[in-house]
Order: structure tokens, then sequence, then C-alpha cells
């Protein structure tokens, strides 16, 4: 099955500086990457999420960059402001799978 | 307000209970998931639905029962053989199946076991 792992665990920026997260992924079918932000105490919500079909999707200050060959993609943030302070967790999937597999999760932290 | 509801959102049972969550959605979605996440690790797939009076088992089902009468609900069993109760369980919700389509979270519901 799919494994997909996601690094650092933890990141810690100044306001205004970039994040980066990483994940890699196993199954080389896999199509679909969806990236989640959980606040504290509350269910994940998607924030962007991309196809096989294309290598990078922007929105506002969040992109999103897929390289299929060597089976990793990664989230970025520009710009990062306290509210962006979450657990990001990335997920992949491939049509007609079930459900998707989910990375362990990056702790943000912006400090003011 | 269309959304994903899950009560209560904190839960407290003693060892050797078996406990039921709470999943209701309004956003006429044809699949629904349990999820179980602990510290540090991300989210784990326990049963998933993608349809009423069918569901198929995730990763880790053993210990788990679900059931699907209504396209709205979805109701996940914690019984007495799960080993290791206490978690966040998230339920979501899609519009379709085959996991390319968007999932939608409820809040969660904290289980303590002791």
């Amino acid at each position: 099955g799919e494994n997909v792992e996601q690094h650092p665990s933890t990141l810690s920026v100044q306001e205004g500086d970039s994040a980066v997260i990483k994940c890699t992924y196993s199954d080389s079918a896999s199509n679909y990457f969806p990236w989640y932000k959980q606040e504290l105490g509350k269910g994940p919500q998607l924030i962007i999420d991309i196809r096989s079909n294309v290598g990078e999707k922007k929105d506002q200050r969040i992109a999103v960059t897929l390289n299929k060959t060597a089976k990793h993609f990664s989230l970025h943030i520009t710009e990062t402001q306290p509210e962006d302070s979450a657990v990001y967790f990335c997920a992949a999937s491939q049509a007609g799978r079930r459900a998707l597999t989910f990375g362990s999760g990056t702790r943000l932290q912006v400090q003011p | 307000d269309g959304g994903i509801t899950q009560s209560p959102k904190y839960l407290f049972r003693k060892e050797g209970q078996n406990v039921t969550l709470s999943c209701e959605q309004n956003l006429n979605h044809d699949a629904m998931y349990w999820y179980r996440q602990d510290p540090g690790q991300g989210l784990r797939l326990i049963y998933y639905s993608q349809i009423v009076n069918d569901f198929q088992k995730g990763d880790i089902a053993e210990g788990y029962s679900v059931s699907r009468e209504k396209k709205e609900s979805f109701p996940l069993t914690v019984t007495s053989a799960q080993k290791n109760p206490t978690a966040f369980y998230l339920c979501a919700s899609s519009l379709g199946t085959g996991g390319t389509y968007e999932q939608y979270f409820g809040p969660g519901t904290r289980l303590t076991v002791t």
C-alpha cells in the first residue's frame, strides 16, 4: 500500500519568513495530493491540493509543487503570519482507492 | 449551516465499556470515513462507507464497529476489545468515493478511557 513520509516534524519560523514542508510517497500510481491544516482541538481543513497532471499550484501565499519522478511534493507558505501556526498534514491517494494516506504531520510555529 | 457534526467533543469511559461516537453530515455526501489520530502521528483509517448499508474496514478496524443506516449518519462504536482506545477520533465525508474527492472533517471527539 501507499506510504507517505513528512518532514520536518516541527518547524519554527519568524513572522514574514517562508516555510517549506516536504512529503514523499511510495506508490507511483498516486495522483491526488492534498494538504490539510489542523488547528488545536479542531478537525483538519483542506488548504490546497494538486493532481498529478500539474507540477505546481498556487493560492495567494500558499503553493504546492509536485515532482512525480522523484515521488515528492512540497508545501510552501510565504510571508508567514502568526495565524499560520498549526499542524499541517500532507496526504496521497490514487483514483479508485478508498481513502487518503496521511503523513505524520508538521507542527509549524510562526514567531511574531 | 452545512457541515459535519461530531458529538460529544469530550468523552470519558471506564475500561471494559463500549462507547458510541456520533457523526452526522448534511452535505449530501455519499462517502463517510472514520480516522483515529494519536499524538505525533498522522490520521489512520478505521472504517469507511461508500454508500448506505455498506462499509469496509480500514487499516486499524480491530476493536471498532460501524453502521450506515442513513446517508447522513455514520456512528462508530469503540468496543472493549480495542486495546488502546484513548485517542482523538475524526469523522469525514466526501462527495464521491475513490480517494480523490476533497474530504471534509468534523471537529473530532476526544475519547479517554481509564
